[in-house]
């Protein structure tokens, strides 16, 4: 059974670095097929795209937030790490993983439940 | 950046009544889209990839059509359980960026 969840802080206060840990079971970060990304939705918004890992390291990122996003995973640990700095209200989301992989590879199967993050004083 | 766009941005329809949304893309995509639906607090899920492969376990009135730069989602028989928000997503290869549609919410009539 394929599973995604995601932990980290519900508020953090802004020009705060954010770190967020997406925990994966029912297959491995090392499958070639593999990889997860990291989606945020803002209240009533849509979804947006930040940045993906494959399971050779190969990372890219959201153009937009690019010099604030890296991505890293811990195989080991079958975990995926988002960190974004400099967070501002508007960075106010519910952030989701996913994985591509299961099917055409250009599209996420599975999801974990998502994560509320508040910026704010 | 490829850009997608969703119209309607909204649809109010009945049960049973057919129900199609388009997606376009702003550059040649050949097939490569898929389509989640949203229900409030909750996770996309995906309905359909590669443009009109219906995901497990996901029922047959969802289809999907298109190629190119026009993609369209139908609900041959709309039910209860399909009011929600529908996004379409590709992933551009070079640069390899995923981007979604902005959403088209089905309300009740």
């Amino acid at each position: 059974q394929v599973t995604l969840k995601e932990s980290g802080p519900v508020l953090v206060k802004p020009t705060e670095t954010l770190t967020l840990t997406c925990t994966v079971s029912g297959f491995s970060l090392s499958d070639p097929r593999m990889g997860v990304s990291w989606i945020r939705q803002p209240p009533g918004k849509a979804l947006e795209w930040l940045a993906h890992i494959f399971s050779n390291d190969e990372k890219f990122y959201s153009t937009s937030l690019k010099t604030r996003l890296t991505i890293s995973k811990d195989t080991s640990k079958s975990q995926v790490v988002l960190t974004v700095t400099n967070m501002d209200p508007v960075d106010t989301a519910t952030y989701y993983c996913a994985r591509t992989g299961g099917t055409s590879g250009r599209d996420f199967d599975y999801w974990g439940q998502g994560t509320l993050v508040t910026v704010s004083s | 950046d490829i850009q997608l766009t969703q119209s309607p941005s909204f649809l109010s329809a009945s049960v049973g009544d057919r129900v199609t949304i388009t997606c376009r893309a702003s550059q040649f995509i050949s097939t490569y889209l898929a389509w989640y639906q949203q229900k409030p607090g909750k996770a996309p899920k995906l309905l359909i990839y590669a443009a009109s492969t219906l995901q497990s376990g996901v029922p047959s009135r969802f289809s999907g059509s298109g190629s190119e730069t026009e993609f369209t989602l139908t609900i041959s028989s709309l039910q209860p359980e399909d009011f929600a928000t529908y996004y379409c997503q590709q992933l551009n290869m070079y640069p390899r960026i995923f981007t979604f549609g902005p959403g088209t919410k089905v309300d009740i009539k």
